[in-house]
């Protein structure tokens, strides 16, 4: 079974200040892996997937993800947090569970404050 | 106009109550789900549904159960509504392109249980 560890909950940065969002999953096949953005009182969209290929992954708004396979990570960062990038982070992982079977399990998610 | 749509977008209901939620999709997609949202649980998969005929269970779906209407259709039911069942619903779209499916979300249901 796939799970999925966001450390940290809550994620405080100055504006400016690098973001750092850590994720670490647990998968018994290779993961798909993903990283999902909500804002307040909106659905999740997604901000960037790692499917194959490419282990550093460029999403949406300047972020960016390494998938580490020896450190089952996929960590979310921008190097310059702005105002805007405040919300709740969720990292995701699917694997095929059977079949045509792909679902995501999410993690808890981390809420980012961006302080001016 | 948005992709994903859920109606209500609030609804609140007392104990006992029967509760249809709905979403509908423009997007084409034959895979739909329906997540709840707990603060600090994140989201956890309810039903989901392949295709108008497969129809699944997710990981919580006791006390809910789903219809799939037609393609763009998928409901969500609470046959009984018990204050547990409040949270934030959401539903989401996604096409089979052989793995590592983008989900698409509709804008959320927050459903209140008295």
């Amino acid at each position: 079974a796939q799970s999925v560890t966001q450390l940290g909950s809550h994620v405080s940065v100055s504006e400016g200040a690098l973001v750092l969002l850590r994720c670490n999953y647990s998968s018994s096949v290779p993961p798909y892996l993903f990283w999902y953005v909500q804002y307040p009182n909106q659905g999740l969209q997604l901000l960037l997937k790692y499917t194959t290929g490419a282990t550093l992954v460029k999403g949406i708004n300047g972020f960016e993800a390494e998938f580490k396979k020896s450190e089952t990570s996929f960590h979310l960062t921008k190097p310059s947090a702005h105002m805007s990038d405040a919300a709740e982070y969720f990292c995701a992982v699917s694997d095929l569970g059977g079949g045509s079977n792909y679902k995501l399990t999410f993690g808890k998610g981390t809420l980012l404050t961006v302080n001016p | 106009d948005a992709d994903v749509t859920q109606t209500p977008r609030n609804r609140i209901t007392k104990t006992g109550k029967r509760i249809m939620l709905e979403c509908s999709q423009t997007k084409g997609h034959d895979r739909m789900y329906w997540y709840r949202q707990d603060p600090g649980l994140g989201l956890r998969l309810i039903y989901y549904s392949f295709d108008v005929k497969d129809i699944n269970k997710g990981e919580i779906s006791d006390g809910y159960s789903v219809s799939r209407q037609a393609q763009a259709k998928f409901s969500l039911s609470l046959e009984s509504a018990i204050p547990n069942q409040t949270a934030l619903y959401f539903c989401a779209t996604s096409d089979f392109t052989g793995g590592g499916d983008t989900q698409y979300f509709g804008p959320g249901t927050r459903l209140t249980v008295l």
